[in-house]
């Protein structure tokens, strides 16, 4: 059974930075694209970033480029997404995918004062 | 503000069938397969459509999906109260080189 487990969201000041992380099992993560998608609360899906198998080729949103940083290690079967100066309008429950049939259950990121 | 266009809402009384539009251009729905999405409340998203008109293992034969030049829709037949839920659409946009979720439809069981 595929399982994503996303961790490392809560509450951080503007300006500030967060790693998120998603584990993963169930299946050879070294073979797959990854991605994160966000929801602020209340709103639509918003694609984030993805990551290719290999962790070479990857693509962000131009609302998060130069912000956010997505990479992967296959050995721990864990993808990450590096959040740095922080915003309000990236409070959000961040979710990693597997392209694109399973999702994680999501973990919230608020960013206020 | 998303390049795939939905409606905001649709509506049915149970055994009904409800049409979601997807509308979008040649750089994406165009040039690109098409995934659809169910999150019901409070949960993650669920892969509902793949590849414009497959269904994964599990999904009922009641949700079907089909694509038109630079638009999708999905179709649920013999509407059923468990399907009240927010439904999107997603592409890959060779403009924006990035992936491109719609703008969303809440579907409402009358």
């Amino acid at each position: 059974e595929v399982q994503l487990l996303e961790s490392g969201g809560g509450l951080v000041q503007p300006g500030g930075s967060l790693r998120l992380s998603c584990a993963a099992s169930g299946f050879t993560f070294g073979t797959y694209d990854m991605s994160w998608v966000r929801q602020a609360p209340g709103k639509g899906l918003e694609w984030v970033a993805s990551i290719g198998w290999s962790g070479v080729n990857k693509h962000y949103a131009d609302s998060v480029k130069g912000q956010f940083t997505i990479s992967r290690d296959n050995s721990k079967n864990t993808l990450y997404l590096q959040m740095n100066s922080l915003r309000a309008e990236d409070t959000a429950v961040y979710y990693c995918a597997k392209h694109w049939a399973d999702w994680g259950q999501g973990t919230l990121v608020t960013v206020s004062s | 503000q998303s390049v795939l266009t939905q409606p905001p809402s649709a509506s049915g009384t149970p055994g009904q069938r409800v049409t979601i539009a997807c509308s979008g251009s040649n750089s994406n729905i165009g040039s690109n397969i098409v995934n659809w999405y169910q999150q019901l409340p409070g949960t993650a998203p669920k892969l509902l459509i793949y590849n414009n008109n497959q269904r994964p293992s599990g999904v009922p034969d009641r949700f079907s999906g089909s694509k038109s030049g630079t638009s999708a829709s999905l179709a649920i037949s013999g509407l059923q109260s468990e399907d009240e839920a927010d439904y999107y659409c997603a592409t890959w946009d060779g403009s924006l080189n990035g992936h491109v979720f719609g703008t969303g439809t809440k579907v409402t069981v009358l």
